[in-house]
């Protein structure tokens, strides 16, 4: 049972790129989110989705794309990154019920 | 709006020492609470959480945390840490309109040897 599973665990992208994150989890939770992590601003949420083939808009949406089409999976998607996207990105899944989250290990993202 | 408020950025304390990491919210009726520790580089572990019932919740490695309605307050207690503590310590309210969680900025805990 690996929990939640963030690949990569580190990218270093040039200003216009794109790339894909992806979250995977195993313990058939119905409710994911992307955050992103900052100095000295905890988490703030990105994007979320509570089923499969369901996003929404978090805090902070502009600039990323989601999806969801397996249960287990939901990508991050960031079409032209740009300098202001560098951060550590946190997927988290969560079964129905409680708010109770789980965090995969974290993606370092560094754009030049 | 709602808010979670965590006003200390560090807190430096002596390994043995006690420790209090305060956490206040805003919300109109009694959210679930939480507590969450990242170690460097790691990803976040839940401490501990509230939905109800006993206000002196226990959590993992030692931790406890006290719901008080009439602060609007969750913080967390520790009466002996250790240096395997240091960490930064986040606060979040769930809410029951929604699926988010809102967070605070987080402390940083320090440990003196």
């Amino acid at each position: 049972n690996a929990g939640v599973t963030q690949t990569p665990k580190f990218r270093v992208l040039k200003t216009g790129q794109s790339m894909t994150l992806l979250c995977a989890q195993d313990m058939n939770h119905e409710y994911m989110y992307w955050y992103r992590q900052d100095p000295g601003m905890g988490l703030r949420l990105i994007h979320y989705s509570v089923g499969e083939g369901t996003t929404a808009k978090g805090e902070v949406p502009d600039g990323y794309n989601v999806s969801r089409l397996k249960k287990q999976n939901f990508l991050l998607g960031l079409e032209s990154a740009a300098p202001s996207q560098t951060s550590v990105y946190f997927c988290a899944s969560e079964g129905t019920g409680g708010n109770e989250q789980y965090f995969g290990p974290g993606t370092r993202l560094t754009v030049t | 709006a709602q808010s979670v408020t965590q006003p200390d950025i560090h807190i430096t304390v002596s390994e043995g020492a006690s420790l209090e990491l305060r956490c206040n919210y805003s919300y109109g009726a009694t959210p679930y609470l939480f507590w969450y520790v990242q170690s460097p580089g790691q990803g976040l572990q839940l401490l501990l959480k509230y939905f109800s019932g006993d206000t002196l919740v226990q959590g993992i490695k030692g931790f406890e945390a006290e719901f008080k309605r009439s602060q609007s307050s969750f913080n967390l207690r520790k009466p002996s840490v250790h240096w395997s503590d240091a960490a930064e310590y986040f606060c979040a309210v769930g809410l029951y309109s929604n699926y988010q969680l809102i967070w605070g900025a987080g402390t940083k805990l320090i440990i003196k040897p």
